[in-house]
């Protein structure tokens, strides 16, 4: 079936380590897009991408990383510059010229948290 | 500025009907979308509107004001799985891309 797969599903960072989420998606959508989820706020763009080989930051980019080298994989690292990792992290994607209808997609997420 | 706005919990019996509000400001208005989410998983498409009115979808329905910067998403017939955090998201031509930007949420209790 198509879909977009987040893994893992848990994840424990230690202080100073950069960590690697990893997004696929078999959907043939052209756009992914990293949002952060925390307890009480809305879900806030990290960043976005609409084509491989090119990204764009979101609201919150800092101390976030990624690349789109595949239109089929969007890995989002989060260094040690990000003071505050602890939250649910959800990858999505969107198919583009398919009509504004077209909804974003959202993988199972990813929880993170600090050892 | 941009800016969304749903109660934060609403409860209801099962049978019952109930209503989610979302008030939003932004300066491009380019579509509305509500999802549903329960407890840690993803979120799911449930609706999407752009011009005024009422979108039915079997016992969800979604409505849109774009002159009031309003919509609802009605719910019939309440379940107990119908319990989850109700998401009221807009896109906007200002926005990041194609990105949404998403309300805090309302969570929905339902119970028997």
């Amino acid at each position: 079936d198509g879909g977009i797969t987040q893994s893992p599903k848990y994840l424990f960072r230690k202080e100073g380590q950069n960590v690697t989420l990893s997004c696929e998606q078999n959907l043939n959508h052209d756009a992914m897009y990293w949002y952060r989820q925390d307890p009480g706020q809305g879900l806030r763009l990290i960043y976005y991408s609409q084509i491989v080989n090119d990204f764009q930051k979101g609201d919150i980019a800092e101390g976030y990383s990624v690349s789109r080298e595949k239109k089929e994989s969007f890995p989002l690292t989060v260094t040690s510059a990000q003071k505050n990792p602890t939250a649910f992290y959800l990858c999505a994607s969107r198919l583009l010229g398919g009509g504004d209808n077209q909804p974003q997609h959202f993988g199972d997420g990813t929880r993170l948290s600090i050892l | 500025g941009q800016n969304i706005d749903q109660p934060t919990e609403m409860t209801a019996t099962e049978g019952a009907i109930v209503q989610i509000n979302c008030t939003y400001q932004t300066s491009g208005f380019n579509g509305l979308f509500w999802y549903q989410q329960h407890a840690g998983e993803a979120p799911t498409f449930l609706s999407y509107n752009v011009l005024d009115g009422l979108e039915e979808k079997g016992r969800f329905s979604s409505f849109l004001s774009r002159s009031k910067g309003y919509s609802y998403l009605l719910l019939k017939e309440l379940q107990m799985k119908d319990s989850a955090s109700y998401l009221c998201a807009v896109r906007d031509w200002g926005q990041a891309g194609t990105a949404l930007i998403f309300g805090k949420g309302t969570t929905l209790s339902v119970s028997s």
